[in-house]
């Protein structure tokens, strides 16, 4: 079974300050790893995924994430945070040839201005 | 989002009524996905397909039935609706393995059993 732990539900930050958003996965074989965002009222958004190659991964809005196979995370980062990044962020793991997606249960981020 | 529709996107019903939503694609994405998302709990996998007539069960599929007759529609029916049913119902469509394309999410439909 594949499944994925979002240790803090909430995560506060100044506007300006580095953002950190931790996960950590349990899957047999090799991980397949996303991060999804979501506003208001509105369905997910693909922000990045780590499918093999370099742990770090770059994605949309200027969102990177770190894979840590010995500490079996990945973990989201932004160097400065904008109140627009104030939203609701899931991490997600599949294994190989499994083509179903696990979920947290979500970290809120909250900007503050 | 483009290329996928959920309806409807609000209902509210009764205890012990059937209840169908349906998703849409554009895409002809040969997977689709229905999830739940309840506070604390993160999105759940309910249902899963991957093609017409080719459907799976999720973690939470108890109370639920699916339907994929077509490629562009995935159909979501309660049975007998719950108060437990009470959530945010998301559609997914993928192109293929998870790990290469991820997901597509309508915007969901919010449904409230009374």
């Amino acid at each position: 079974a594949q499944s994925v732990a979002q240790p803090e539900d909430q995560v506060n930050v100044a506007e300006g300050n580095p953002l950190t958003v931790k996960c950590t996965y349990s899957v047999s074989g090799n991980p397949y790893l996303f991060w999804y965002v979501q506003y208001p009222n509105r369905g997910l958004q693909f922000l990045l995924k780590y499918i093999t190659g370099d742990n770090l991964v770059k994605g949309s809005y200027g969102f990177e994430a770190e894979f840590n196979k010995s500490q079996t995370s990945f973990h989201l980062k932004k160097p400065s945070a904008l109140v627009s990044d104030s939203a609701l962020y899931f991490c997600a793991v599949s294994a190989y040839g499994n083509n179903r997606l696990a979920f947290g249960k979500g970290n809120q981020v909250v900007v503050i201005p | 989002d483009a290329g996928i529709t959920q309806s409807p996107r609000h209902k509210v019903t009764e205890t012990g009524t059937p209840v169908t939503l349906r998703c849409h694609q554009t895409e002809n994405h040969r997977y689709m996905y229905w999830y739940r998302q309840d506070p604390g709990h993160g999105l759940r996998l309910i249902h899963y397909s991957y093609g017409v007539k080719d459907t799976d069960k999720g973690e939470v599929s108890d109370g639920y039935s699916v339907s994929r007759s077509k490629t562009e529609d995935f159909l979501l029916t309660l049975e007998s609706a719950t108060s437990s049913q009470t959530s945010v119902y998301f559609c997914a469509i993928s192109l293929g393995h998870s790990e290469d394309y991820g997901y597509t999410f309508g915007s969901g439909t919010r449904l409230t059993v009374v």
